[in-house]
C-alpha cells in the first residue's frame, strides 16, 4: 500500500502558484519524499525529490515540514501543459521499488 | 536513442496467447524496472533489474509472468496464456549507477487481452 495520502483532484488557474498537498505521517528517517507527474497517455516524469531541507530545480519547490509528516509540492507559475497526475511517494534513496498510489490530478485552468 | 523505448506500443491478444514486451533503457542505465498500470489505478512495482540479475521479482503477479535482461540492456517481459486481467499498461523505466533517484520511464505498451 502506498505510504502517502494526497488529494484526488485539484484546479489551478493558469499563471498562479500550484500547490500540491501529501502526508506522509509514517515517513521513517532514511526515507525520502519524491514526485513524479503523468501526463495524459505518458510514462511517469520525475520531478523532484527530498529527505528533510527544501528543494527548488527548474521544475518545481519543494517544501518539507519540520516533522517530515507532509510536503508540498509547488509549481510556482502553472501552464496547461502542467495538468497531468502528480505522484507523491516516499521511500529509500536509490531504490527501485516505487510504491505509487492514486496521485492528485491537477488541472490547470485557462 | 534519447530515452527509454518500449515496443510495441499497442497490442491486443486473444486470452490464453503469450506475449512479449520490449524494452530498451537508456544507454548505460545499469537498473531497470517493470510496472504496470490498470485502468484509473496507481503503477504496481513487478520486477527489478541490476544488470542483468533479477534480484528483487516479488512484484510478479503470478508464475505466468517472467522478465530476463541481456548484455545489461534491452529487457523482455513475456506473459503467459493471457488472462483479461492482464490487461493493463505496462512500464518500463530504467536509471543510472550515479543518479539511482531519477528513473526515466518509457511511454509503455498498453496491453488488451479480449
Amino acid at each position: 500500500d502506498a505510504k502517502t495520502t494526497q488529494p484526488t483532484s485539484m484546479d489551478c488557474a493558469e499563471g498562479r502558484a500550484a500547490n500540491l498537498p501529501c502526508n506522509h505521517s509514517t515517513i521513517s528517517g532514511n526515507e525520502y519524499v519524491y514526485w513524479y507527474r503523468q501526463i495524459h497517455s505518458q510514462g511517469p516524469q520525475y520531478i523532484i525529490h527530498g529527505l528533510k531541507n527544501n528543494e527548488t530545480n527548474e521544475m518545481a519547490s519543494l517544501i518539507i515540514t519540520e516533522d517530515r509528516k507532509s510536503s508540498t509540492l509547488i509549481l510556482p507559475h502553472a501552464t496547461l501543459r502542467d495538468t497531468a497526475v502528480y505522484y507523491c511517494i516516499v521511500s529509500d534513496s536509490g531504490t527501485y521499488k516505487y510504491i505509487f498510489g492514486t496521485g492528485t490530478r491537477l488541472k490547470v485552468l485557462a | 536513442g534519447a530515452g527509454v523505448s518500449q515496443s510495441p506500443s499497442n497490442k491486443v491478444t486473444e486470452k490464453g496467447k503469450d506475449v512479449e514486451l520490449r524494452c530498451d533503457p537508456i544507454s548505460g542505465h545499469t537498473a531497470l524496472y517493470w510496472y504496470r498500470q490498470s485502468l484509473g489505478q496507481g503503477l504496481e512495482f513487478l520486477i527489478y533489474f541490476q544488470g542483468n540479475s533479477a534480484p528483487d521479482k516479488s512484484g510478479l503477479p503470478s508464475d505466468r509472468f517472467s522478465a530476463e535482461r541481456t548484455g545489461g540492456s534491452v529487457s523482455t517481459l513475456t506473459i503467459q496464456r493471457t488472462q483479461q486481467e492482464d490487461s493493463a499498461v505496462y512500464l518500463c523505466a530504467s536509471s543510472s549507477y550515479i543518479r539511482t533517484d531519477e528513473a526515466f520511464f518509457g511511454q509503455g505498451t498498453r496491453l488488451t487481452v479480449v
